[in-house]
């Protein structure tokens, strides 16, 4: 059974681009989520999907944006990166809102 | 604003010996987090606490959850050098929703 899948792994770009990283849910999970882990700091909440809707968001500015698909696969997009955006991006899933979550190995940004 | 404060934020420790890690919360919260991350892996669930006076353990790692003082507490004990990794803690502010805000981490190395 696989667990939460993310990619890519690893990621280099430049500011002012953008960026898409996907996360596949683990099997039978419903709801994901994504956390945005900068170096040496704790994992801060982004957004959450559910039935193809952002269902929670964080502090974060309209610059990141996402996408359920009827799959419960995700996508997180990134406008106009800067430098500050480098980070490990966390995607975890569950089924449900009060279902456990478990968590992606990350895609590592960086903004150059 | 919901701030999570753990500590220490870093912690030496030898082989054998018992230490305690503090995860203190500045509102309301019945659901807390305990996680283990290796450097560059992603995030493992240790614990999930639901209640005041919740307790669980496993292996050499004990936590607890007092909801009225606001904080958990991570026991390691009789260390062993496997459980050198950084802990986090993570309250659910939405009360199972899974909007998670996290500390700061603690890192932990232990010492032959």
């Amino acid at each position: 059974d696989a667990g939460v899948t993310q990619s890519p792994t690893h990621l280099i770009k430049t500011r002012g681009q953008q960026v898409t990283l996907r996360c596949s849910p683990k099997s039978g999970h419903d709801t994901v989520s994504w956390y945005q882990q900068a170096l040496g700091q704790g994992p801060q909440f982004i957004f959450q999907y559910y039935e193809e809707e952002e269902r929670q968001r964080g502090n974060f500015p309209d610059r990141f944006s996402g996408h359920q698909f009827p799959n419960y696969s995700s996508e997180l997009n990134v406008n106009a990166l800067l430098l500050g955006d480098s980070a490990l991006y966390l995607c975890a899933s569950s089924l449900g809102s009060n279902g456990e979550l478990f968590f992606g190995e990350g895609s590592r940004l960086t903004v150059l | 604003e919901l701030k999570v404060e753990q500590n220490p934020l870093f912690l030496s420790m030898q082989e054998g010996k018992n230490y305690t890690i503090y995860c203190n919360y500045s509102t309301t919260s019945d659901r807390l987090y305990w996680y283990r991350q290796d450097p560059g892996k992603s995030l493992e669930s240790l614990f999930v606490l639901l209640s005041n006076g919740a307790v669980k353990q496993e292996g050499r790692l004990m936590a607890s959850l007092d909801t009225k003082a606001r904080l958990s507490t991570l026991h390691i004990t009789a260390a062993v050098h496997d459980l050198s990794a950084t802990y986090f803690c993570a309250v659910d502010i939405l009360g199972g929703a899974q909007k998670l805000v996290f500390g700061q981490g603690t890192r932990l190395t232990i010492n032959p």
